[in-house]
């Protein structure tokens, strides 16, 4: 079975640093890997996913995030982070084989974003 | 517009009085699934389907029923609300019949007392 690992669950960063959250993953193949935005009170937003091929992929709202296979880690990273970004962040693995299709979240990194 | 809608958004009921949380997509994806947000636990998969009349269970599929009889809808029935279950709920649905990204619903914020 898949697991994701979110290891920090609150990150704060001044308005204009730049920003990387982490993300590891365990599964025996390469999965499919996502990042999701959670805006207190809403729903989760798709920002990226890999699927395969290139491994930075580029995302919504200026976001990036890189799948390193050795290392079995799909990060997140932002140049400057605005204030508007303060949020919480969920990295998932989905798994689709045959008859089997499941996604897993991690817990999610909450991130707060100071003047 | 392309969306997931589910009502009601907030619901407090009582143990044991049946109630089923309604989910609907307008964009004919196949893959639809329920999940539960507790804190420090993130999002934990309740059931899924990817497609009509065909559903399985996810992680924490205890306690929850669900049907899948018409692309669009895939409620979700607690036969017998528990105080346990106090939770956000969120309907997702996707293109394709893998968990592929995922479109989620607004909601809903259940209270069992």
């Amino acid at each position: 079975a898949q697991s994701v690992t979110q290891p920090d669950i609150h990150i704060t960063v001044s308005e204009g640093a730049s920003l990387e959250l982490r993300c590891n993953y365990s599964y025996g193949a390469t999965p499919y890997l996502f990042w999701y935005v959670q805006s207190p009170g809403q729903g989760l937003q798709l920002l990226l996913k890999y699927f395969s091929g290139d491994t930075l992929v580029q995302g919504i709202k200026g976001f990036e995030a890189e799948f390193k296979r050795s290392q079995s880690s799909f990060n997140l990273r932002k140049p400057s982070v605005h204030w508007s970004d303060a949020a919480e962040y969920f990295c998932a693995v989905g798994v689709s084989s045959g008859g089997y299709q499941k996604v897993t979240f991690g817990i999610g990194t909450k991130l707060q974003v100071i003047p | 517009e392309a969306q997931v809608t589910q009502n009601p958004r907030y619901l407090i009921t009582v143990t044991g009085k049946k109630l089923t949380v309604t989910c609907s997509q307008n964009m004919n994806h196949e893959y639809m699934s329920w999940y539960r947000q507790d804190p420090g636990l993130g999002l934990r998969q309740i059931y899924y389907s990817m497609n009509v009349e065909v559903t399985d269970k996810g992680d924490v599929p205890e306690g929850y029923k669900v049907s899948r009889k018409e692309k669009r809808n895939f409620p979700l029935i607690l036969e017998s609300p528990s105080p346990n279950q106090t939770s956000l709920y969120f309907c997702a649905s996707s293109n394709g019949q893998g968990p592929y990204e995922q479109y989620f619903g607004p909601g809903t914020r259940l209270t069992v007392t």
